[in-house]
């Protein structure tokens, strides 16, 4: 069973970017992380669960929700099997849990349903 | 864009079925999957292509959809049960989450 391992905790100036990390570990190396999307989703403090985009790290494709397009950056490295997500010109409102998750489904599904989750990073953007 | 509806909360006593339910235009022509997230915790994958649980996940959590509403029921619900859950589909290769409802056990 593949884990998911993130980056720690950030505080960054509004402004500013943060960039978190998730390596995975576990299963059967390289196919059980190249070929299911790496998803990203945040949730603010007290809040529900708002997914960001994801990438296919067999084919680097990436999808980003509409209201990041133009700040968020999702990459992954096949090599160290791990995925990267960059949200730039932060704001108060970026301030959450930033939680990377397995899709369930492998590239050859269009279908989402994310069946490891990382522990979650806190990023805090302050003014 | 695709909207998934949930109650804010849910109350049941212990031992008796919990049901939750997630609205949004034809969700039944889509799959919805559910997530557990107790206080602290990331969230769980409890059930996945509307009524299917992955392993691990007690018999009691099962699921249904059909028309515009996905169901999770949580039959015999015990304490460990209290814990937000989310409901999750997809459309136009964008994933959507609903709104998240507490269930309370008391």
């Amino acid at each position: 069973q593949v884990q998911l391992v993130q980056s720690g905790a950030e505080v960054k100036k509004a402004g500013s970017s943060v960039k978190v990390s998730c390596k995975a570990s576990g299963g059967s190396f390289s196919s059980s992380f190249s070929n299911y999307g790496i998803n990203w989703v945040r949730q603010a403090p007290g809040l529900g669960l708002e997914w960001m985009g994801d990438i296919i790290p067999t084919f680097a494709t990436t999808r980003y929700a509409q209201p990041f397009q133009g700040r968020l950056t999702i990459i992954a490295d096949e090599s160290t099997a791990t995925a990267y997500m960059e949200l730039r010109s932060l704001r108060s409102e970026d301030t959450a849990v930033y939680y990377c998750a397995q899709n369930l489904y492998s590239v050859m599904e269009p279908r989402h349903a994310f069946h490891v989750w990382g522990p979650g990073a806190l990023v805090t953007v302050s003014s | 864009s695709h909207e998934l509806t949930q109650p804010p909360s849910v109350s049941v006593s212990p031992g008796q079925t919990a049901s939750i339910t997630c609205s949004g235009d034809k969700l039944g022509d889509k799959y919805a999957c559910w997530y557990r997230q107790r206080p602290g915790q990331s969230p769980v994958l409890v059930i996945y292509q509307d009524n299917k649980r992955p392993s691990g996940i007690p018999e009691r959590f099962s699921g249904s959809n059909s028309g515009n509403t996905a169901t999770l029921i949580i039959s015999g619900t015990q304490a460990m049960d209290e814990a937000d859950y989310y409901c999750q589909t997809w459309d136009s290769s964008t994933v959507i989450f609903g709104g998240g409802t507490k269930l309370t056990v008391l």
